[in-house]
Formats: C-alpha cells, sequence, structure tokens
C-alpha cells in the first residue's frame, strides 16, 4: 500500500524566512511527484511537476527535490510572503496517473 | 494554460436527493478524469478513474452504484451521488489529464463543496 507523509503538519513563521516542506513516500517505483497549494475552501493549484528521471525542479520562489532511493521530496521556498499562506499538498503518481496524497503541510506566513 | 470547470461549488440539499457534480475540461481533450474526495482536515482520496466511453474504475470501498460516474465526451466528465446521506457531506475534486500528451500533470477543478441536511 503507498503511503503519503507530510511533516511538519502545520508551520507558523515570520515573512521573509526560508522555508522546507518535506514528503517522504513508502514505494519508490513512482512515475511522477506533484506539489500543489490549495487555499481555504478551493481546489488545487499545481506548482511543481518532477519527473522521476529528475532531481529537482525550480519556479521561482520555489524549488522541489526528488531522491527516489530514499523516497523524499522537499519544497523550498525562499523568503517567504504572507501570500504563501495556504496548505501545501505532496502527491506521488503511480502508474495510470493514480495520485496519492499526503495529508498536507499548512503554512502559514506572518507579515 | 490548461482548465478545468467543475460546478456546482457548492451544493447544500436534503437527506436522500441525488446530487450531479460536473467537471469539464475546457480547452483540451481528457480521455481520463479522476474524482477525488476530501474530507475535513484529511488530505484528497482517490474515488474513482472515468475513461471516456468506457465504465469508470473505482477505488476499494468506494460503491460505483452509489456514485455514479458518466464520462460521454472528451470533455466533460460526471459525478452523481445518489440518494445522499450526511455522510456523503465532502469536498469532491476532478481533475484531467491531456488526452495527446504523455508525462503532463494533471489539472485540477475547484472543488464542489457537498453538504448533505
Amino acid at each position: 500500500k503507498q503511503e503519503v507523509t507530510q511533516i511538519p503538519a502545520a508551520l507558523s513563521v515570520p515573512e521573509g524566512e526560508n522555508l522546507v516542506l518535506n514528503c517522504s513516500f513508502t514505494d519508490s517505483a513512482i512515475y511522477n511527484l506533484q506539489w500543489f497549494r490549495q487555499d481555504p475552501g478551493k481546489g488545487l493549484t499545481s506548482l511543481l511537476l518532477i519527473q522521476s528521471s529528475q532531481r529537482e525542479q525550480t519556479s521561482g520562489r520555489l524549488n522541489a527535490s526528488l531522491d527516489k532511493s530514499s523516497g523524499r521530496s522537499t519544497l523550498y521556498i525562499a523568503a517567504s510572503q504572507p501570500g504563501d499562506s495556504a496548505t501545501y499538498l505532496c502527491a506521488v503518481i503511480y502508474n495510470f496517473n493514480k495520485f496519492y496524497f499526503g495529508s498536507g503541510t499548512k503554512l502559514n506566513v506572518k507579515p | 494554460g490548461a482548465v478545468v470547470s467543475q460546478h456546482p461549488s457548492r451544493v447544500i440539499c436534503k437527506s436522500g436527493t441525488s446530487v450531479k457534480i460536473e467537471c469539464r475540461s475546457l480547452d483540451f481533450q481528457a480521455t481520463t478524469m479522476f474524482w477525488y474526495r476530501q474530507f475535513p482536515k484529511q488530505s484528497l482520496m482517490l474515488m474513482a478513474t472515468s475513461n471516456e466511453g468506457s465504465k469508470a474504475t473505482y477505488e476499494q470501498g468506494v460503491e460505483k452504484d452509489k456514485f455514479l460516474i458518466n464520462h460521454a465526451s472528451l470533455t466533460l466528465s460526471t459525478l452523481t451521488v445518489t440518494s445522499a446521506h450526511p455522510e456523503d457531506s465532502s469536498f469532491y475534486i476532478c481533475s484531467a489529464r491531456r488526452s495527446e500528451v504523455s508525462n503532463q500533470p494533471q489539472h485540477f477543478g475547484d472543488g464542489t463543496r457537498l453538504s448533505i441536511l
């Protein structure tokens, strides 16, 4: 059974701080890994997609890394802003595009 | 960019009512769409995979007669919660992937908040 774990469950930081969100998964035979953000009561916004052959992806202040062998991914957010406050979800994708989501990290960036 | 539209965004109805939720890919064709459910303070759980022109594939523990899925075209999938009860109250989200492009991310709708009284 594929399990995806995200740590920490919640995080509160002052504006401007750099931070790291962690995601671990039990089955390393992944196809892709994707990071999303979810605002309260809303759907998902895709942030970064890392293919299984890749080590990392970057978009603006976001950098996601993938270590398949250890079953880990991290999302690095540089110079955090209050607008970054949201729940961040890690999704591991196996065959046939089946997504397995972690329970998320709820981030609060204080002005 | 790809856009997935989900409608309605919120439904409040009485117990025993059947509720239909639509998921549309607005600017691309999607052979396969996915339906997820999210209970409060929990992550998304895949319910079923919707395949255009064929029967949906349901995850273990999801009742196919309770959650009817129809994927009649390459841009539309519907989820009908039949005879809904309070325990069906949840946040339902669909996603779609471009049919003609492999290894591309799925695009998610904004979700439907279903509340059964």
